[in-house]
């Protein structure tokens, strides 16, 4: 595998299901991301994390949880969620969160969808 | 007033055309300046990244950098249907917040 991973690639779920989703990245980097991208709206930054530290929380709801045991691997927990939720989250990664090297690289992304 | 405003599209052009894709910004911290190419289905792909102002070129692509007016511009020479994508500018202050541009979708007819 290279760059950067995500599964499932496509998830269907109630507003009462739990369910996760997965980011591997193989780059050795030392910083990840969740974004959310819905249609005709620009990228939105949810949680940023460097070295396995939550760094950022966008003023992002409860009901997606993240969490990050390594630095090549992060998680986003989905509970309860609304049907205005749904939406493509894309993983990313980058070498630091500053400086030269900070450019992000983008996984495929998991297509939610909340019925 | 948006951070970043970008056309959404579509955009459609002959193969082999030239493309001109733009974004304008207001917040003069931002010095870096990326441009991302996302197919359908996919996850954004880094296609250039420039610093400060000037241009860049890569290939086919040529990105440009003008801050006094805040509009950055990505060129496609040569297009083929192969760049029929939606594109996305980016931009920071040299932080790992980036602002995207909502993007412009480009379809090139063969």
């Amino acid at each position: 595998e290279t760059g950067v991973t995500q599964t499932p690639r496509h998830l269907v779920m109630g507003m009462t299901n739990k369910k996760s989703l997965k980011c591997e990245q193989h780059l050795g980097h030392n910083a990840m991301y969740w974004y959310k991208q819905s249609a005709k709206k620009p990228l939105e930054l949810m949680f940023v994390y460097s070295l396995e530290e939550r760094v950022e929380n966008n003023s992002v709801p409860s009901r997606f949880s993240p969490e990050c045991p390594n630095s090549s691997h992060l998680f986003l927990h989905l509970h309860t969620l609304q049907p205005e939720d749904s939406a493509l989250y894309l993983c990313a990664s980058s070498q630091d969160l500053s400086g030269v090297g900070y450019e992000q690289f983008f996984g495929p992304g998991t297509r939610l969808t909340v019925l | 007033q948006k951070e970043v405003e970008q056309d959404p599209g579509p955009l459609s052009v002959p193969e082999g055309a030239i493309v001109s894709l733009n974004c304008t910004y207001s917040n003069s911290a931002f010095q870096y300046f990326m441009w991302y190419r996302q197919y359908s289905r996919k996850g954004p792909e880094l296609l250039m990244y420039t610093y400060s102002s000037g241009n860049k070129e890569d290939g086919r692509f040529t990105a440009q950098v003008d801050k006094s007016s805040k509009y950055i511009s990505l060129f496609i020479r040569d297009s083929q249907p192969s760049d029929s994508a939606t594109y996305l500018c980016a931009m920071s202050s040299g932080t790992y917040k980036y602002i995207f541009g909502t993007g412009t979708r480009l379809k090139v007819l063969a």
